[in-house]
């Protein structure tokens, strides 16, 4: 069975600095990895997918993710945050037949 | 003009009653998803279909059924409703089950 967590519900950071979300997955085989966004009221939507070779993935809106395999972890990484990064993010782990399993989500606060 | 459109927005209605949700996507996907968001915005997987073909059928109990007409519509009927199934309902779809997923805007449904 995969597994996806994301050990912090809210991350709070002004704006300018970096901002880290963290993520740890579990899954069988090569894992499909991918990082989304959702604002209020609305769906979510995708900022970066893991690709195989690559530990450093590039996405959206400047997000960055790193990928480390010995440690199972998928961190969202971006140098330096805006107050409309604020949102809630999801990282979630997809088998080739489509099944997600999403983490529990993670509140970020970029404050002025 | 929205790749992922649901309707309604909003259900509001009573225990018992039977409603449905519908769901297209005009991004030419092969597969598409249903998946419930609840209170505390945790994020599960309903079910999977793949041209017209149910692929996955998560522990989702049998009141809920969808129904894929054609490949760019995915429907999904709920019988007998109880207050527990309270909660934001995600259409989403992806050009095959290890892509990006692009999400609906969501339907609210209350249960009075």
């Amino acid at each position: 069975a995969q597994s996806v967590a994301q050990p912090e519900d809210q991350v709070n950071v002004a704006e300018g600095n970096p901002l880290t979300v963290k993520c740890t997955y579990s899954v069988s085989g090569n894992p499909y990895l991918f990082w989304y966004v959702q604002y209020p009221n609305r769906g979510l939507q995708f900022l970066l997918k893991y690709i195989t070779g690559d530990n450093l993935v590039k996405g959206s809106y400047g997000f960055e993710a790193e990928f480390n395999k010995s440690q199972t972890s998928f961190h969202l990484k971006k140098p330096s945050a805006l107050v409309s990064d604020s949102a809630l993010y999801f990282c979630a782990v997809t088998t080739n037949a489509g099944k997600s399993t999403f983490g529990d989500g993670t509140t970020l606060t970029v404050k002025p | 003009d929205t790749a992922v459109s649901q309707t309604p927005k909003y259900l509001v209605t009573q225990m018992g009653n039977d409603k449905s949700i519908k769901c297209e996507q005009n991004l030419g996907h092969d597969t598409m998803y249903w998946y419930k968001q609840d209170s505390k915005k945790f994020l599960k997987i309903m079910f999977s279909y793949n041209n017209k073909e149910l692929i996955i059928n998560e522990t989702v109990p049998n009141r809920f059924s969808p129904k894929s007409p054609d490949k760019a519509h995915l429907n999904l009927h709920i019988n007998s409703l109880e207050l527990g199934d309270s909660a934001v309902y995600f259409c989403a779809s992806s050009l095959t089950g290890g892509q990006p997923q692009h999400f609906g805007d969501g339907t609210r449904l209350s249960i009075l």
